[in-house]
C-alpha cells in the first residue's frame, strides 16, 4: 500500500526566515506530486506539479519554490518567508488509472 | 480555463436528515469530477468521481453524487448523514489531458445531534 508522509506536521516561523518542507511517498514508482496551499478557512490553490525527477511545474507564483530531488520525495521551499505564505500546505500523488488524488496530512505554517 | 463554484459556504442538518451540496462548473472540453472530505486540521481524503458513464456515481460512506451535462453540476448527497460526517466538502476538476485540479471553494458541512 502506498503511503504519504509530510513532514513537519506545524512550523512557527518569522517573517524573513527560510523554510522547507517536505513530502515522501512510498509504495509508488514515478508517481505524479502535487503542492496544495491552503488559506484558513479557504479552498486549495495548486502551487506545483511534478511527473518525474528534476522536473518541476508552477501553476500559481507565490515567492516558493520546489524541488524533486528524488523519485519519492517533493520539497517546498523559500529563502525568505511572507506573512502571506502562512497556511496549510498539503501535498498529494495521483493514481492516474483511478483519477483519484491521495492527499499528505499537511503542514501547519504560522508566520509571525 | 475550468472554474468550481460550491454556492454554499455552510450548510446544517440534524443526524438522519438527507443532504445535497451544490457543485457547478464551468469548462469546455473532456474532464474528471470528483468530491474530496476534510475534517478539521486534516488533510483531504477522496470520496468519489465521475468521468463517463452512468451519471450517478457511488462513493465511500454512503455518498452518492449525480452528474448533469446541461447544468454543468455534480451535485454530492447522502440519504442520511450522520454527525461523524461534519466537514468540509470540496468539488474539483480536472481536464482529462490537465494536470491542474482545481478545487471549489468548500461547503462546511455541520450535523447536530
Amino acid at each position: 500500500a502506498q503511503t504519504i508522509h509530510q513532514w513537519p506536521v506545524a512550523e512557527i516561523k518569522a517573517v524573513g526566515s527560510p523554510l522547507s518542507l517536505g513530502c515522501t511517498i512510498k509504495g509508488k514508482s514515478s508517481p505524479n506530486l502535487y503542492w496544495y496551499w491552503q488559506a484558513t478557512g479557504g479552498t486549495l490553490q495548486q502551487l506545483f506539479y511534478s511527473i518525474t525527477v528534476g522536473q518541476v511545474e508552477s501553476v500559481v507564483q507565490l515567492n516558493l519554490s520546489a524541488s524533486r530531488p528524488k523519485d519519492d520525495q517533493f520539497i517546498l521551499s523559500t529563502e525568505k518567508l511572507l506573512l502571506s505564505h502562512s497556511g496549510f500546505y498539503l501535498c498529494a500523488w495521483i493514481d492516474s488509472s483511478q483519477n483519484t488524488l491521495y492527499f499528505g496530512a499537511g503542514t501547519r505554517l504560522s508566520v509571525l | 480555463t475550468q472554474t468550481v463554484s460550491q454556492s454554499d459556504a455552510h450548510v446544517t442538518v440534524f443526524e438522519g436528515d438527507s443532504v445535497e451540496l451544490r457543485c457547478n462548473y464551468s469548462y469546455g472540453g473532456s474532464i474528471y469530477l470528483s468530491w474530496y472530505i476534510q475534517h478539521h486540521g486534516h488533510g483531504l481524503q477522496f470520496l468519489l468521481k465521475y468521468y463517463s458513464g452512468n451519471p450517478v456515481v457511488q462513493g465511500v460512506n454512503g455518498f452518492e453524487a449525480e452528474f448533469s451535462k446541461s447544468d454543468s453540476s455534480f451535485h454530492l448527497r447522502k440519504a442520511s448523514v450522520h454527525w461523524s460526517d461534519s466537514a468540509v466538502y470540496f468539488c474539483a476538476v480536472r481536464p482529462s489531458s490537465g494536470q491542474k485540479l482545481v478545487f471549489g471553494q468548500g461547503t462546511i458541512l455541520k450535523v447536530y445531534l
